[in-house]
């Protein structure tokens, strides 16, 4: 079945970096896209930027288009998300996802990882 | 950005209610639409895609409708286990969207 396992918790302090790891089985990696979402407590989620597993062609929200890269390697099926220059405001629940493709404009996100806690303090 | 707006931000019911939740678009998204819900401490689970699409498993007491900038998930008939937060989500452009959320809980 469909699986994808992310790395552990990290506690950062303010202006440091993050690196978060999605390691995706059951299922062809480069066929899909992986997403990463955030969602900040009592939130809704919010999305991030995504990359094709494939070609590695990246997408990015305008409003975290300086901080963040996601990567992935193929040889590994894992995909990555870092997250850098880090503030309190950043303190949230880090999800991968995969996004599976319906059609025209219709992408939904049908299976996601546990979810990573980041945590930014001094 | 589009930004996607919920009512209510929540609801109490009771099991056997039908339950209606509506979500706006700021502009239109055509049918590019999908409901999750999302339990404490869980990830988001898809129930919706495309407005009224079931994902595979999900049971058929969950159904969408909708088009342009106006949507809704109707529950027809409440379980215990629907109890949740639900969130509506854009795929019409970038960045995809969510709600700000519908939390279910028990009256």
């Amino acid at each position: 079945q469909v699986q994808l396992v992310q790395s552990g918790a990290e506690v950062k302090k303010p202006g440091a970096s993050v690196k978060v790891a999605c390691k995706a089985s059951g299922y062809t990696f480069t066929n899909y896209g992986i997403l990463w979402v955030r969602q900040a407590p009592g939130q809704g989620p919010e999305w991030m930027g995504w990359i094709s597993a494939g070609n590695g062609n990246t997408k990015y929200s305008q409003r975290f288009q300086d901080r963040v890269t996601i990567t992935r390697d193929t040889s590994a099926s894992t995909a990555y998300m870092e997250l850098s220059s880090l503030r309190s405001e950043d303190t949230a629940v880090y999800y991968c996802a995969r996004d599976f493709f319906c059609g025209g404009a219709c992408y939904y996100f049908d299976s996601w990882g546990q979810g990573t806690l980041v945590s930014v303090s001094s | 950005d589009i930004q996607m707006t919920q009512s209510p931000s929540s609801l109490s019911a009771s099991v056997g209610d039908r339950v209606t939740i509506t979500c706006r678009a700021s502009q239109n998204i055509n049918t590019y639409l999908n409901w999750y819900h999302q339990k404490p401490g869980k990830a988001p689970k898809v129930l919706i895609y495309a407005t009224s699409s079931l994902q595979s498993g999900v049971p058929s007491r969950f159904s969408g409708s909708g088009s342009g900038t106006d949507f809704t998930l109707t529950i027809s008939s409440l379980q215990p286990e629907d109890f949740a937060t639900y969130y509506c989500q854009q795929s019409y452009s970038t960045p995809y969207t969510f709600g700000p959320g519908t939390t279910v809980d028990i009256k």
